[in-house]
């Protein structure tokens, strides 16, 4: 069966600071692979999605970046993080061809003080 | 760009109670999708619709897919405590290429009075 693994649960860093969030999938090949954003009242908002290594697509201007050094490996960075990016991030799959649903990550909580 | 409103934001109701969920989009969708997030939790998904007029039931709880595919209900029937969280649309205008596609609407938190 597929899983999908997110860390760390929790982050608190201060900003300026460097941030590495990883994912990994297990289970599958060549998977989609998204990185959303959870504000407060706001919804899921998309950062990034990939369809191959190597391969990212950035949905809104922003701080952070993506990566995809792996099939199954996503990671999500920041050289210098703001405050306003605090938020809960969530890392999903879904099965490439078609429109199929996402399995989500755990979530990391991030606090940006 | 497409957007996904869904309504209310959040909806309290006594055990027992019934609820109802809406969702609207400003474009014709191709599907929509049902998640729902417990709290402190991550969204796990609960059904997809894809056809006009679509209705599917998952015990107490009924999923719709208007005629027009721009509008999309879920109903719970009889709320219990386990049905607390937020529960998200997500529609698509697009019937391929994975869930790039997807726009999610807001959720609605529903909260639930023993």
């Amino acid at each position: 069966s597929q899983t999908i693994h997110q860390w760390p649960a929790t982050l608190v860093q201060p900003v300026g600071s460097p941030l590495s969030l990883e994912c990994t999938v297990e289970g599958t090949s060549n998977p989609n692979l998204y990185w959303y954003r959870q504000a407060a009242g706001r919804g899921l908002q998309l950062l990034f999605y990939s369809v191959g290594i190597g391969q990212i697509s950035s949905e809104v201007p922003q701080n952070l970046s993506a990566s995809r050094p792996q099939d199954r490996q996503f990671i999500l960075s920041s050289k210098k993080l703001l405050l306003s990016d605090s938020g809960f991030y969530l890392c999903a799959w879904s099965l490439t061809g078609g429109v199929t649903e996402a399995f989500f990550g755990q979530g990391t909580r991030l606090t940006v003080v | 760009g497409q957007q996904v409103m869904q309504i209310p934001q959040y909806q309290h109701v006594q055990e027992g109670e019934d609820f109802t969920t809406y969702c609207n989009s400003s474009t014709t969708l191709s599907n929509i999708q049902w998640y729902k997030q417990r709290p402190g939790g991550h969204p796990v998904f609960l059904i997809q619709l894809v056809k006009s007029g679509e209705v599917k039931k998952q015990k107490r709880l009924t999923f719709q897919f208007g005629e027009a595919k721009k509008n999309s209900s879920l109903h719970i029937t009889a709320t219990q405590t386990t049905d607390v969280g937020t529960y998200f649309c997500a529609g698509s205008g697009r019937s391929g290429g994975g869930a790039d596609g997807l726009t999610f609407g807001k959720g609605t938190h529903l909260i639930i009075q023993p």
